[in-house]
């Protein structure tokens, strides 16, 4: 267990809908970091959060947002929903803002269908 | 934008034997992580390398941080059932500009034979 929690498991629905992916980092990690991993694709970095504030963006469509709150929980935002959105969907938590000892910890994902 | 060259894209083992694996690309990295991936799961952290040069063991599994800073390899020895899965490398840049975020190769899939 990583200590990264992701929620829900899974997630299905329909094109053009909107949906929520939750994540709580491990105890006292700062940084957020969702990932976006398509079947048989490697994993594509999408945002980075430090502290509740953006602090790195990767390829993340304009239809997709995401916030780190007070509590450190983080949001992943995915709106007007295509058929290509569907994939599994990472955070990943650590502490220091990008130091040399930076390690990343991943949750067990969300697997995102749309129909 | 940066890229990981990883390969193979995979193998087939069969128990007992060693395998290698390597990734490699143009710009320069502070950090190599290497990560396993079981169906359905994340990614699981099973080596870091800081330094160039670095050779650092886990177990059967052994990872080099490239003198270049450009590559690193990982092998298994003695491989088991349990080491099919996903095996994805990851880099930090030495430049800093992603902030922390890695770049990953796009995995070597293990299958048994």
């Amino acid at each position: 267990d990583s200590g990264v929690t992701q929620t829900p498991k899974h997630l299905i629905t329909a094109t053009g809908q909107r949906v929520t992916l939750r994540c709580s980092p491990r105890s006292g990690d700062l940084s957020v970091y969702w990932y976006q991993q398509s079947l048989d694709q490697g994993l594509q970095f999408l945002i980075q959060y430090y502290n509740g504030e953006e602090r790195a963006k990767g390829n993340i469509l304009e239809r997709f947002s995401a916030q780190q709150f007070p509590d450190l929980h983080s949001e992943l935002n995915l709106s007007s929903l295509e058929l290509g959105d569907s994939a599994l969907y990472f955070c990943a938590s650590s502490s220091p803002p990008g130091g040399a000892k930076n390690i990343q910890y991943f949750g067990a994902g969300t697997r995102l269908s749309v129909l | 934008g940066q890229q990981l060259n990883q390969s193979p894209q995979s193998m087939f083992i069969q128990e007992g034997e060693d395998v290698s694996m390597n990734c490699t690309s143009s710009s320069i990295f502070n950090t190599w992580l290497w990560y396993k991936q079981d169906p359905g799961e994340g990614p699981v952290l099973l080596i870091a390398l800081y330094k160039a040069g670095e050779l650092t063991s886990n177990g059967r599994l052994t990872a080099q941080f490239g003198i270049t800073r450009k590559d690193s390899f990982l092998n298994i020895s003695a491989s088991i059932p349990s080491d099919v899965g996903i095996y994805f490398c990851a880099g930090q840049l030495r430049d800093g500009g992603s902030q922390g975020n890695l770049i990953f190769g796009k995995g070597t899939k293990l299958s048994v034979k």
